[in-house]
């Protein structure tokens, strides 16, 4: 069974710190990782994603990822925060043999100006 | 090129009655997947069409059903609503069946709320 796990509903940072948001998984097999976010009445936006390779993965409006197999985690993190990155973030994993995504409940970024 | 597109954005509806919502894919995408979003949830799938046809279901009851057209767009059908039905439903596009490897594009979503 495949899960993803999100231990933080909310994080806080100040606007030009650096950002983490933690995400952990369990499936079987090797996983396939993904990171998108979330703005209000939005549906979801890609941002990012491991499928084998490089352990950091670069994406989508300076974002990346840092895929750890020993942890199983797969942090997503920017080095200088923006406003506008205040968002619901969500990470999912997809089983390799399967089609569908599992999302993990999501992380409330707030970047405080 | 237009994303994947839902109809539509909101929607009331009574305990008990019918909806029906859609959705077109991403232009070249042949794959539709639904999802529903609860409040202050992630996403949970509810099931991919390919060719027409259902080839993967998430764990939701029978009321939930679909159908794929030929030019790749799609419905969900929800029968018998109930409260808990309320959420946002959420289509996915993306391209070929059983291709793990591609990330799905999201549609802004059809929020419907039961009463």
């Amino acid at each position: 069974a495949q899960s993803v796990a999100q231990p933080e509903d909310q994080v806080n940072v100040a606007e030009g710190n650096p950002l983490t948001v933690k995400c952990t998984y369990s499936v079987s097999g090797n996983p396939y990782l993904f990171w998108y976010v979330q703005y209000p009445n939005r549906g979801l936006q890609f941002l990012l994603k491991y499928i084998t390779g490089d352990n950091l993965v670069k994406g989508s409006y300076g974002f990346e990822a840092e895929f750890n197999k020993s942890q199983t985690s797969f942090h997503l993190k920017k080095p200088s925060a923006l406003v506008s990155d205040s968002a619901l973030y969500f990470c999912a994993v997809r089983d390799p043999g399967a089609n569908n995504l599992f999302f993990g409940t999501g992380t409330r970024l707030t970047v405080i100006p | 090129d237009a994303g994947v597109t839902q109809s539509p954005t909101h929607l009331i509806k009574t305990r008990g009655q019918q909806v029906t919502l859609r959705c077109s894919p991403k232009s070249g995408h042949d794959t539709v997947s639904w999802y529903q979003q609860a409040l202050g949830q992630g996403p949970q799938f509810i099931f991919q069409y390919y060719e027409e046809e259902e080839r993967q279901r998430g764990n939701f009851p029978d009321r939930f059903s679909g159908h794929q057209f030929p030019n790749y767009s799609s419905e969900l059908n929800v029968n018998a609503l109930l409260l808990g039905d309320s959420a946002l439903y959420l289509c996915a596009s993306s391209l070929g069946f059983r291709r793990a490897r591609t990330e799905a594009f999201f549609g802004q979503g059809t929020r419907l709320t039961v009463v």
